[in-house]
């Protein structure tokens, strides 16, 4: 089955860039979209199609792709930033969703 | 306002079935793909399976597939997930959540999620 890879976890100072990586071989052909889940509340998109904001999510977060790793940077990390994060995409199939088995991002 | 409203979790013991539904309010439903995930206690987060605008196309996890059905009832905005022979490792949140296109199986994530019912297996 696929699988897409992340860091178990992040740790920067608050004003830091994080740094989210995101592997998974169907991504040079997959668009990757990143949620961020803090604690005890459901999931919020932060980045699709790769690299694009929706409306309402701070200019620090962003987005990348390349060959097959996806990044998501949130540049000068705040401390309501602290959250788990996942990326999630579709397998070559087109046939299975896929979630990443989730980076938690501390700023302290 | 998009909202998603998910109901019907509860305590099950193992080998029965249970049946979620997802009320939608706030856009015209049947213009969206939609979607279950799950995430047991502590872990991360699980496609469950996928569903088209106008339930043509369907797919499923492979942990699922042959136990749950998803479904939706337009007419009534509303999303479903049958689930029958369930496991002490069905037990996990279950969210419903919004694709912003048609298709289930196109690249779309998902934009809106429900703050998710809970589902306990256990004897």
């Amino acid at each position: 089955s696929y699988e897409l890879t992340q860091p178990p976890s992040v740790s920067v100072s608050p004003g830091q860039t994080a740094r989210i990586t995101c592997s998974g071989d169907a991504l040079p052909r997959k668009y990757a979209y990143w949620y961020q889940q803090k604690s005890g509340r459901a999931p919020a998109l932060v980045i699709y199609e790769d690299s694009k904001r929706p409306s309402g999510i701070p200019e620090r977060f962003s987005g990348s792709s390349s060959g097959t790793m996806a990044t998501l940077t949130i540049s000068g990390a705040q401390v309501e930033d602290e959250a788990d994060y996942y990326c999630y995409s579709t397998d070559s199939s087109g046939n299975y969703k896929v979630f990443g088995t989730g980076t938690k991002v501390t700023v302290l | 306002e998009v909202q998603l409203l998910e109901s019907g979790g509860g305590l099950v013991q193992p080998g029965r079935s249970l049946r979620l539904s997802c009320a939608a309010s706030g856009f015209i439903f049947d213009d969206f793909a939609m979607y279950w995930v799950r995430q047991p206690p502590g872990k991360g987060l699980e496609w469950v399976a996928g569903i088209s605008y106008d339930g043509g196309s369907i797919g499923y996890a492979d942990s699922v597939k042959g136990r749950f059905t998803i479904s939706r009832d337009n007419a009534k905005k509303s999303l479903y997930l049958q689930m029958s022979s369930l496991g002490i490792e069905d037990t996990a949140l279950y969210y419903c959540g919004r694709d912003p296109g048609l298709n289930w199986n196109d690249e779309g994530g998902l934009d809106y999620w429900g703050r998710g019912t809970q589902v306990t297996v256990s004897s």
